[in-house]
């Protein structure tokens, strides 16, 4: 059974410190690796997606690697500001479009 | 065009009610996932389907619970005979094709609490 781990569960930085998330499944047969973005209330907002054949992808301030060797992605977010403030989930992504979620990492920048 | 709908946004319904949960995918999506958040939970898959045809419900509770995607209309996830168990956020996305290409898209889900 595939699972995902994010950590840590939670994390309060101050404004404009650059930061990690760590994501970890325990199969490395996976399709590819989604990053998104949740708000309170709401929906999801995709933020990077890495193909299984890539090894990282960027998006402004955002940089997202994949090794699937080790099963391992982290995100960075360079110079946090508060309206980074959300939970951070990554997804494993099967052929088929089935995502399988990790808990999330739940980000509190403070200005 | 205007994203994945769900409606309702929000849903209250006593135990032993049905609830119907709606999803209207992005125009020329023929593809349609839905999840549950449990409260304190992450996502979790529940089923996938095409047009008429389920194609994978490995996430769906053995009971109460179904799914169908018309050849006309939204999607609808029902819910038989409500319990507690069931509140939680239930979201539906939609893709162009069976992947998640770019264009697999969120609805702002449904909320459902059972009192």
């Amino acid at each position: 059974k595939q699972e995902v781990t994010q950590i840590p569960a939670a994390l309060s930085v101050p404004e404009g410190e650059n930061l990690v998330l760590n994501c970890s499944f325990t199969d490395s047969a996976i399709y590819n690796l989604q990053w998104f973005r949740q708000d309170p209330g709401k929906g999801l907002t995709s933020l990077l997606l890495i193909q299984s054949s890539q090894r990282e992808q960027t998006s402004g301030r955002l940089n997202a690697s994949l090794d699937k060797s080790s099963g391992r992605s982290t995100l960075y977010i360079a110079a946090s500001q508060p309206g980074d403030s959300a939970t951070y989930l990554c997804a494993l992504v099967w052929d088929t479009g089935k995502l399988i979620f990790g808990q999330g990492t739940t980000l509190q920048v403070k200005p | 065009n205007a994203g994945v709908m769900q409606n309702p946004r929000h849903l209250v319904r006593r135990r032993g009610q049905e609830a119907r949960l709606r999803c209207s995918p992005m125009k020329g999506h023929s593809h349609v996932y839905w999840y549950r958040q449990l409260p304190e939970e992450g996502l979790k898959f529940m089923v996938y389907l095409q047009k008429e045809n389920i194609i994978d419900e490995s996430g769906m509770p053995k009971e109460r619970f179904s799914a169908e995607f018309p050849k006309e209309g939204p999607s609808i996830l029902r819910i038989q005979q409500v319990v507690r168990g069931d509140s939680a956020a239930y979201f539906c996305a939609s893709s162009p094709k069976g992947t998640a290409v770019p264009g697999y898209t969120f609805g702002s889900g449904t909320r459902l609490t059972v009192v």
